[in-house]
């Protein structure tokens, strides 16, 4: 099946701080990526669709100043956690939708602690 | 509002047996369903997704059954295995399934040795 990455797997820093998460598509293109936050013993949350070369798309509730997501190619989305709290730590997990099938792939997602 | 339930939090079966899944929609727009399998600490994996113009969908041991005039789904696993422990999560999405993914709260399999 496709694939697709996220770097790092795990990140800890301080409060105050930035932190950025890449989501890549490894063998296949995809104009639309998908940012997930998954909260203890609940489902997926979607945070914000990023489309290939414009603005993302935020869900109701998610600040788009805090969360800064960038596509700029058809293979690599970013998610900058800015100025992070503790009340943002999480699992982050990105999607990528191959554009043939309309099917989501995900990654393997990452822990975000904030101290 | 709950577009996608999974009103079961857990299933247990034995190894061997079959494993069946539910999941209800309200949403009568959802056209295209899916169904994803998560281990703890990882991203979830893409098991079977079915479009509303079937009312099955098979691949290997998983099969997806729809009937929309329930608005209810259910993933079959024959025969069980022990690998297949993990958390399920029933997925919803309208045109074709080109809009964002709605999410059921997902389900705790457990299938004992």
């Amino acid at each position: 099946g496709a694939v697709v990455s996220q770097h790092p797997s795990r990140v800890i820093c301080k409060s105050g701080t930035s932190v950025k998460i890449e989501c890549r598509s490894l063998d296949f293109q995809a104009t639309t990526m998908f940012w997930y936050r998954q909260f203890p013993k609940k489902s997926l949350m979607l945070m914000a669709t990023s489309n290939e070369g414009s603005k993302a798309t935020y869900e109701q509730g998610v600040e788009k100043d805090k969360f800064l997501i960038n596509h700029a190619s058809l293979t690599l989305s970013t998610l900058t956690v800015t100025s992070a709290h503790p009340e943002d730590s999480s699992f982050y997990i990105c999607s990528a939708r191959d554009q043939l099938q309309e099917t989501q792939y995900f990654g393997p997602g990452t822990r975000l602690l904030v101290l | 509002d709950q577009q996608v339930k999974q009103n079961s939090p857990s299933l247990s079966v034995q190894e061997g047996r079959i494993s069946i899944l539910n999941c209800d929609y309200t949403n009568s727009m959802f056209d295209y369903f899916l169904w994803y399998k998560k281990y703890p600490a990882e991203g979830p994996t893409f098991l079977i997704s079915i479009s509303s113009i079937k009312d099955k969908n098979e691949d290997g041991r998983f099969t997806v059954f729809l009937n929309k005039s329930a608005k209810h789904l259910s993933l079959h696993i024959v025969p069980s295995q022990p690998g297949d422990s993990a958390v399920y999560f029933c997925a919803a999405s309208s045109q074709g399934g080109s809009e964002k993914l709605v999410f059921g709260k997902g389900m705790k399999l457990t299938v004992n040795p």
